[in-house]
C-alpha cells in the first residue's frame, strides 16, 4: 500500500536522552515536514525538506534536527535541547511544497 | 505575525443539519487553502482545497468558500453524519517564493443525534 509510515505509534523518553522518530513514505513526494501538535492545538511546523540533501527550519525548529539522505526518509531527532518534548509529533509529504500534504498516524512522545 | 485563525473553537450541530466552519487569514500572499479533518489520535486528512483564482469549490457533501476582500474562508459540509465529529483545520500556502503550509488552531465539530 501505498502512503506514510510513521514509528513507532508511542514513545517515552528519559529526560536528557535524545529520540529519533522515523517517517518514510513510497509516495515518491519530494516534499517531506515535520509537525508538532500540543493538545487542543493546531500543528506547528517544525522542520521541512522540500528535496533531498535540503531542509529549512520551520517555526519551532530549535532542540530538534533532521536529516534527508533518501528521498523516502525524513527522520527527526528530539534532542535534550527540546526543554518541553512531550507531544504529538505529525510526519507528512507532498508531490511539492505547494500540493496538498498527506499526513502519516503521528508519534506521541512523552518525557518520564 | 501573520496568522491564520479560526473564529470558533467548538461547533455543535444536530446529526442532517449543515455545518459551517470559519477560518480567518492575515497573510495577504497566501494563495492556496487546503481544509483537514483530524480524528482523536490520528494524522490530519486531506478535505479539500481551494486556490486564490477561484471563490468556491465543491466536494462530496463539503464546499469551500473563499472571500480574499475579507480574507476568510469557510467549509460547509452538508447533511453532517456522525462519522463528521472531529476536529477541522484551514492550512494556507503560497504557491511561489517560501512554500510552508501554516494551519490555523481548529475547530472541534460534534454532531449530536
Amino acid at each position: 500500500d501505498g502512503g506514510i509510515t510513521q514509528s513507532p505509534k508511542y514513545l517515552f523518553r528519559k529526560e536528557g536522552q535524545n529520540v529519533t522518530l522515523s517517517c518514510e513514505q513510497n509516495l515518491n513526494h519530494d516534499a517531506m515536514y515535520w509537525y508538532r501538535q500540543d493538545p487542543g492545538q493546531g500543528l506547528r511546523l517544525i522542520y521541512y525538506s522540500q528535496i533531498v540533501n535540503d531542509f529549512q527550519k520551520g517555526d519551532i525548529a530549535e532542540g530538534y534536527s533532521v536529516s534527508r539522505e533518501k528521498k523516502e526518509s525524513f527522520p527527526l531527532t528530539v534532542t535534550s535541547a527540546q526543554k518541553n518534548p512531550t507531544a504529538f509529533y505529525l510526519c507528512a509529504s507532498s508531490i511539492t511544497t505547494n500540493t496538498e500534504a498527506f499526513f502519516g498516524q503521528g508519534t506521541r512522545l512523552t518525557v518520564v | 505575525g501573520e496568522s491564520v485563525g479560526l473564529h470558533l473553537p467548538t461547533l455543535s450541530v444536530q446529526e442532517g443539519d449543515n455545518s459551517i466552519i470559519n477560518c480567518a487569514y492575515s497573510n495577504s500572499a497566501s494563495d492556496y487553502f487546503i481544509w483537514y479533518k483530524q480524528e482523536s489520535g490520528k494524522g490530519p486528512q486531506f478535505i479539500i482545497d481551494i486556490r486564490s483564482n477561484m471563490d468556491k469549490r465543491q466536494g462530496q457533501r463539503v464546499t469551500v468558500l473563499l472571500n480574499k476582500t475579507v480574507k476568510h474562508l469557510s467549509l460547509q459540509i452538508a447533511a453532517t453524519q456522525p462519522g463528521d465529529s472531529a476536529v477541522y483545520f484551514c492550512a494556507e500556502n503560497r504557491l511561489q517564493g517560501a512554500q510552508k503550509l501554516v494551519f490555523g488552531q481548529g475547530t472541534r465539530l460534534t454532531i449530536n443525534p
